[in-house]
């Protein structure tokens, strides 16, 4: 298996833009994924594919990759982002799929 | 819309074997491949194993290799793990996952303690 490698924790202020990154080897052949997750709460999918939000995910949620990293940028953080953010991608072999160790990110 | 329900977790000794099961409804599930996912108390996310959709492929986390096994029954949309030889640091909570990790149930929590 590969890994894949997050900022244990990131911080912006109300109403600005936030980058939160995912660096990994097998992410110069997968995409990532990223999802939000809150205390007490499952998992929810923002980011999927090359840049696809699914339905209910606002629109300043957006997904974009170079190389062997990954990037989620919240444009215009909300108090409710508040969360950590976790990537996801194949390994290498393409067989089994990895998990970034999270960021949690706080809006000041 | 998609409605995954685990069940299953509990309190189990270290060696001893437990079984969850995932419950899915809204979706084809015929088609769909499922994954189980856990998650330590205070840690992060762990993929632990996928199935495809005719649960020909399998594959597992290195973590589990060899004492989980994953399978599912498409005539009555059930996901499953069998999870043997259990050690403490399995105890976590564990979700199961649509494919794609498009859509999560809201988790089971197994304890693996003496």
């Amino acid at each position: 298996s590969s890994e894949l490698t997050q900022d244990p924790a990131v911080s912006v202020a109300l109403g600005q833009t936030v980058r939160i990154t995912c660096q990994g080897d097998s992410l110069r052949s997968y995409y990532a994924s990223w999802f939000q997750q809150k205390p007490r709460q499952a998992p929810v999918l923002v980011i999927q594919g090359e840049n696809n939000r699914p339905s209910g995910i606002p629109d300043r949620f957006s997904g974009s990759s170079s190389g062997n990293t990954a990037s989620l940028t919240i444009t215009g953080a909300q108090p409710e982002d508040e969360a950590d953010y976790y990537c996801n991608s194949r390994d290498s072999s393409g067989n089994q799929r990895v998990f970034g160790g999270g960021t949690k990110l706080t809006v000041l | 819309q998609v409605h995954l329900v685990e069940s299953g977790g509990g309190v189990v000794h270290p060696g001893k074997s437990l079984r969850l099961s995932c419950a899915a409804s809204g979706f084809t599930f015929s088609t769909s491949g499922m994954h189980w996912v856990r998650q330590a108390p205070g840690k992060g996310l762990e993929w632990v194993a996928g199935i495809s959709y005719d649960a020909t492929k399998k594959d597992y986390a290195d973590s589990v290799k060899g004492r989980f096994t994953i399978s599912r029954d498409n005539s009555k949309n059930m996901f499953f793990v069998q999870m043997n030889s259990l050690r403490t640091d399995d105890t976590a909570v564990y979700y199961c996952a649509k494919g794609g990790l498009t859509d999560w149930g809201q988790g089971t929590l197994v304890t693996v303690s003496s």
